[in-house]
């Protein structure tokens, strides 16, 4: 099946610091998908990106699609503890029943 | 409240023995869908349907049934689980009129297949 490459795999930073993170695929997704997942929970969605080039806030956070479509990045600014969790992208394909997650990246914050 | 929920939350078994973990969710929504989640893998989606007596096979169904008679249940099945099906099980729903199928998790299961 299609494959994410999600980086870095972890971060450990200073609360205040931005922290950015990228997935990066050799095929094309109709949507990507930024997920948060906190310990001993399911994933949630922070931010959905539905057109190549798309830039798209949420609080602190901004994602952008890729003009390729086979790229995204998510970046967090001014961190805080409880951002602290596993961020994952996931792509769907085209007939939006199938969703693809990278191997997500490993948040840590330092107060 | 609106909720995905899975059961057990936690199973601990022997290989071969059969097993069963329900998901149930209270949305009204067509699509459920199931996912193992391993370290360094992320999540992996193992079967989805799309709306009841309609199931699909996602990217790694080897070892796994389902089956979805109603709407609201989706149950996975391991008829004959072994040891590298030990893993973290998520089920998830969405509405598909939603063009970007925001899926909601649910708080997942932690099998361990001795």
């Amino acid at each position: 099946g299609q494959q994410l490459n999600q980086s870095p795999q972890s971060m450990f930073i200073q609360e205040g610091e931005d922290v950015s993170m990228n997935c990066t695929s050799s095929s094309i997704f109709n949507t990507w998908l930024w997920y948060k997942q906190d310990p001993g929970e399911g994933p949630v969605l922070l931010i959905a990106l539905y057109k190549a080039g798309e830039l798209t806030s949420n609080g602190r956070l901004t994602a952008q699609f890729g003009i390729t479509r086979k790229d995204s990045f998510l970046n967090i600014s001014a961190s805080i503890p409880s951002d602290v969790g596993i961020y994952f992208c996931a792509g769907t394909n085209n007939a939006g029943n199938m969703l693809t997650f990278g191997g997500g990246t490993r948040l840590m914050v330092k107060p | 409240e609106a909720q995905v929920t899975q059961n057990p939350r936690y199973l601990i078994t022997v290989t071969g023995k059969k097993l069963t973990v329900t998901c149930s969710q209270n949305m009204n929504h067509e699509y459920m869908s199931w996912y193992r989640q391993d370290p360094g893998l992320g999540l992996r989606q193992i079967y989805y349907s799309m709306n009841v007596e309609v199931t699909d096979k996602g990217d790694v169904p080897e070892g796994y049934k389902v089956s979805r008679k109603e709407k609201r249940n989706f149950p996975l099945i391991l008829e004959s689980p072994s040891p590298n099906q030990t893993s973290l099980y998520f089920c998830a729903s969405s509405t598909m009129t939603l063009a970007y199928n925001e899926q909601f998790f649910g708080p997942g299961t932690r099998l361990t297949v001795l």
